[in-house]
């Protein structure tokens, strides 16, 4: 039950896109389409913003978009807007009724 | 509205135990899965554990695994989470969420366990 990886942080000016990875193995991103994306704003609960590897919950922007090559999953974020400044995480099955998040990546919108 | 409420946090000596309870409202609860997940302060997300819909199986992280115990009333719309034999590295804000296909897409608000002496 290794976490997935993710980049500690990233960056983008507002209006631009930003794209976060999350790389897993076989065993988990790699073998299921059951890669989740969250949002936390400090002190909040997560929000869930992408699931099966890319589609939107109702009331998620379509600036929210996610994908998946073989055993990396990544999010989009285009549009960039102050409100996305959070941190993000990732998140897969990983079989025998497991579940395995990411290290969570700090997205700053400049 | 779909609202889970975490209850039953607060500050316990090692090798104690605490129960949390999950209350839920707003879905019929017995047709849902439902997580455990926690956060220690400063740092990312990590899955506990699962039950499913009727609790008839339930599942575990390795590490509390023997120590942590999930279950659910569905006559009371409540999940639960009974641990025992803590540890320091317990200390955590434990959040309940919905299940969705292994999307979780609707969580609580956390309730803070520190595991101290």
């Amino acid at each position: 039950q290794s976490a997935l990886t993710q980049p500690p942080s990233a960056s983008g000016s507002p209006g631009q896109s930003v794209t976060i990875s999350c790389t897993g193995t076989s065993s988990d991103v790699g073998g299921y389409n059951y890669v989740s994306w969250y949002q936390q704003h400090p002190g909040k609960a997560p929000k869930l913003i992408i699931y099966e590897v890319s589609k939107r919950p109702s009331g998620v922007p379509d600036r929210f978009s996610g994908s998946k090559s073989g055993n990396t999953a990544s999010l989009t974020v285009s549009g960039l807007r102050a409100e996305d400044e959070a941190d993000y995480y990732c998140s897969s099955y990983a079989g025998s009724n497991n579940l395995v998040f990411g290290g969570g990546t700090k997205l700053t919108v400049l | 509205q779909v609202q889970l409420v975490e209850s039953g946090g607060g500050v316990v000596q090692p090798g104690r135990s605490l129960r949390l309870s999950c209350a839920t409202s707003g879905f019929t609860f017995s047709r849902y899965g439902m997580h455990w997940v926690r956060q220690a302060p400063g740092k990312g997300l990590e899955w506990v554990a699962i039950i499913w819909y009727d609790g008839s199986n339930k599942y575990y992280t390795d590490s509390v695994k023997g120590r942590f115990t999930i279950s659910r009333d569905n006559s009371k719309n409540t999940l639960y989470l009974q641990m025992n034999s803590l540890r320091g590295e317990d200390t955590a804000v434990y959040y309940c969420a919905r299940d969705n296909h292994y999307g979780l897409d609707v969580w609580g608000q956390g309730t803070t366990v520190t595991v101290s002496s």
